[in-house]
């Protein structure tokens, strides 16, 4: 069965610190990975895609990377703000398939 | 430009209803995504719309669930019989042209259940 896990559920630093995001997916063989942030009463932002064939993709503080072959992907958020507090959820498409799968999300707090 | 529209963005009914979520996607996107998503959990994928014609409804939970986009523009989520287990957030995504583009998501439509 195809699933998408993300570890911690929930995650508190205080402002300034470079913090890692966890995404784990069991069958390697996925078509692209993406990354997402939700806000309350705001839907979903999309803030990284990965293509199968790609290592890592960048925007501005975000660094997301790929490694199929250990099932997982990293969100790497550089000198975190506490307008970085939302939850970050990684989704999953994998070649057979037209849904993206998602994980249950990480839910960020950044302290002043 | 505009982004994906959602209305209403909460409707409470009771148990045994009928309602109809409304998403309006951003203009000349011809893929349509309906999600549900549950306190704490990832959205659940429910349906996908290319242009008029719905290309997978394999995440529809049961036939109480049917959803339309006549046009290809708008699309309506349609729950019959409402159940407290249908209690969930809404989610309509609208991408360019399929499913290897990115999605743009609505606010979402809180539905409570009595």
């Amino acid at each position: 069965k195809q699933e998408v896990t993300q570890i911690p559920a929930a995650l508190s630093v205080p402002e300034g610190e470079n913090l890692v995001l966890n995404c784990s997916f069991t069958d390697s063989a996925i078509y692209n990975l993406q990354w997402f942030r939700q806000d309350p009463g705001k839907g979903l932002t999309s803030l990284l895609l990965i293509q199968s064939s790609q290592r890592e993709q960048t925007s501005g503080r975000l660094n997301a990377s790929l490694d199929k072959s250990s099932g997982r992907s990293t969100l790497y958020i550089a000198a975190s703000q506490p307008g970085d507090s939302a939850t970050y959820l990684c989704a999953v498409r994998w070649d057979s398939n037209y849904q993206l799968i998602w994980g249950a999300g990480t839910k960020l707090i950044i302290k002043p | 430009g505009a982004g994906v529209s959602q209305t209403p963005s909460n409707k409470v009914t009771e148990k045994g209803k009928y309602v109809e979520l409304r998403c309006d996607p951003i203009s000349g996107h011809t893929a349509l995504y309906w999600y549900r998503q549950s306190l704490g959990q990832g959205p659940e994928f429910l349906i996908y719309f290319q242009g008029t014609g719905a290309a997978d409804d394999s995440g529809l939970p049961n036939d109480r669930f049917f959803a339309v986009r006549p046009e290809g523009s708008v699309s309506t989520l349609k729950i019959q019989r409402t159940e407290r287990g249908d209690s969930a957030v809404y989610l309509c995504a609208s991408s360019l042209k399929g499913v290897t583009d990115t999605q743009y998501f609505g606010p979402g439509t809180r539905l409570t259940v009595l």
